[in-house]
């Protein structure tokens, strides 16, 4: 099955600073790449996804980056805000009917004031 | 639109109790999801439905997990007996379809096992 990793496990960055959370997969058919944030005690929300047939996407201050022949991808968060503090979650599903979204294991980051 | 249901929110049991826990995805949504979240740790999928069939349930640990999807609406996970590594946070999610779309999770159950 997928196995998805993702790094780093924590992040403290200041206030306006970019953020870049990396995770690499496993399995080539692969094709649907959602980022999560998740904040303390909530539920898991998508912030931004991207499909294979695209390198880069990007939603106001959120990019997300894909690259199939290495199997990675990247969020990036430019100009951070102390509300972007959260657990960030990459996921990877494959290219069948049923596939199953696998997570990495998250990434908390702080941002300070 | 609503968003996923689950309950309770809470629950402490001893080991070797029975709990059961019930989604109600968002309506119209064929494919549930039950993840298993450890404190520190990503959603780890236990069973995923579509309809009311079930497409992949290799991590469920059978021996003492079990989870039905009736008439492909609603959704009990159910754990008997349970362990002290049980405790989590359950996370029911929904999706339109299971192919690149997206999953939309419930607040989740907070499991504790003592």
């Amino acid at each position: 099955g997928e196995n998805v990793e993702q790094h780093p496990s924590t992040l403290s960055v200041q206030e306006g600073d970019s953020a870049v959370i990396k995770c690499t997969y496993s399995d080539s058919a692969s094709n649907y790449f959602p980022w999560y944030k998740q904040e303390l005690g909530k539920r898991p929300q998508l912030i931004i996804d991207i499909r294979s047939n695209v390198g880069e996407k990007k939603d106001q201050r959120i990019a997300v980056t894909l690259n199939k022949t290495a199997k990675h991808f990247s969020l990036h968060i430019t100009e951070t805000q102390p509300e972007d503090s959260a657990v960030y979650f990459c996921a990877a599903s494959g290219g069948s009917g049923y596939s199953t979204l696998t997570f990495g294991k998250g990434t908390m980051l702080l941002v300070s004031p | 639109e609503a968003g996923v249901a689950q309950s309770p929110r809470y629950k402490i049991i001893e080991k070797r109790q029975s709990v059961a826990f019930w989604c109600n995805p968002i309506s119209g949504h064929a494919t549930l999801y039950w993840y298993q979240q450890i404190l520190g740790q990503g959603p780890k999928l236990l069973i995923q439905f579509q309809n009311n069939g079930v497409v992949d349930d290799s991590q469920l640990p059978k021996d003492r997990f079990s989870a039905e999807r009736l008439k492909g609406v609603d959704s009990t996970l159910k754990i008997q007996p349970a362990k002290l590594e049980d405790s989590a946070v359950y996370l029911c999610a929904s999706s339109l379809v299971a192919l690149n779309t997206e999953a939309f999770f419930g607040q989740g159950t907070r499991l504790t096992v003592v």
